[in-house]
C-alpha cells in the first residue's frame, strides 16, 4: 500500500514557464512533507519543505502549497530553467517516528 | 566537506554469493538509513539505525542484514542475492533530533547487478 504517490512520472515544460508537480498521500498522520530533487548518478538532495500547520512555503523559485483536506501537495518552480531537470521526489514523515517515505519521483525536463 | 559516501558507485555480484555495501558519513548525524530503489519506484526503506539502536521494516526480508559498528560506519549484507535484489541502494543520515522534516543527506548509491 503506498502511502505517497507521484502520478506523473514525466512533465515536460518550456524554458521560462511554471513546472508544477504533484503528490498525494494517504496517511493523515503525516505532518511533514519534503521534496527532493536528484541528478543521474547523484543521491537526492533536499530541496523544500513544508510543515502541516502551514499551507504555503516559498524558497526562492520553488513553492510548495500543502492542502491537507485533499491530502495533496504541490511543488512549484517559477521560472523554469534547464538545471530543474531532474527527478523530483515528494516524501512524508510522521513526527517522531525518524523516517521518511517516498513518492515514485517524477522526471522533470525543461526544454529550452 | 562533509558529506555522506557510499562504496562501490557500481557493485556486479554472482547469484546466491553474499555482498556488503558500506555507507560512511562524517556529518556526525545519529541516524543513518538503508533505501532500495528500483527502477521507476519510490525508495524504500530496509532500515535504520538510530545510533546503535537498529529498527527493522516490517516487510524487509531475513535476507537483508545491517550492521553500524560505529557513528561513522554502516554496512549492508544481502547474505543471499537474487535477481529480485537488483536495485539501486541508497544510504542517508539524518541528525535524529525534532522533526525529520530537516531532512536526510543522502549518498550517491551503490547500483547492485546480479548475474
Amino acid at each position: 500500500d503506498q502511502q505517497v504517490k507521484q502520478n506523473s512520472p514525466s512533465l515536460s515544460v518550456q524554458e521560462g514557464r511554471i513546472s508544477i508537480l504533484n503528490c498525494d498521500y494517504t496517511n493523515s498522520m503525516f505532518d511533514y512533507f519534503l521534496w527532493y530533487k536528484k541528478y543521474p548518478a547523484e543521491g537526492p538532495t533536499f530541496l523544500i519543505s513544508i510543515s502541516s500547520i502551514k499551507d504555503k512555503n516559498e524558497d526562492g523559485r520553488f513553492t510548495v502549497f500543502l492542502n491537507k483536506s485533499a491530502k495533496h501537495l504541490s511543488l512549484h518552480i517559477v521560472p523554469s530553467q534547464p538545471g530543474d531537470s531532474a527527478v523530483y521526489f515528494c516524501a512524508a514523515s510522521v513526527e517522531g517516528a525518524q523516517k521518511l517515505v517516498f513518492g515514485q519521483g517524477t522526471r522533470l525536463t525543461i526544454n529550452p | 566537506d562533509a558529506m555522506v559516501i557510499q562504496n562501490p558507485r557500481y557493485q556486479v555480484t554472482q547469484f546466491g554469493k553474499p555482498v556488503t555495501l558500506s555507507c560512511s558519513q562524517t556529518l556526525n548525524h545519529n541516524v543513518m538509513y538503508w533505501y532500495q530503489q528500483k527502477s521507476s519506484q519510490a525508495p524504500k526503506l530496509l532500515f535504520h539505525y538510530y545510533d546503535k539502536d537498529f529498527n527493522n521494516e516490517a516487510d524487509t526480508p531475513d535476507n537483508f542484514q545491517s550492521r553500524r559498528p560505529n557513528t561513522s560506519f554502516c554496512f549492508l549484507d544481502i547474505r543471499s542475492p537474487g535477481l529480485g535484489d537488483a536495485a539501486m541502494y541508497l544510504c542517508a543520515t539524518s541528525r535524529g533530533q525534532g522533526a525529520v522534516g530537516y531532512g536526510y543527506t543522502f549518498g550517491s548509491g551503490t547500483r547492485l547487478t546480479v548475474v
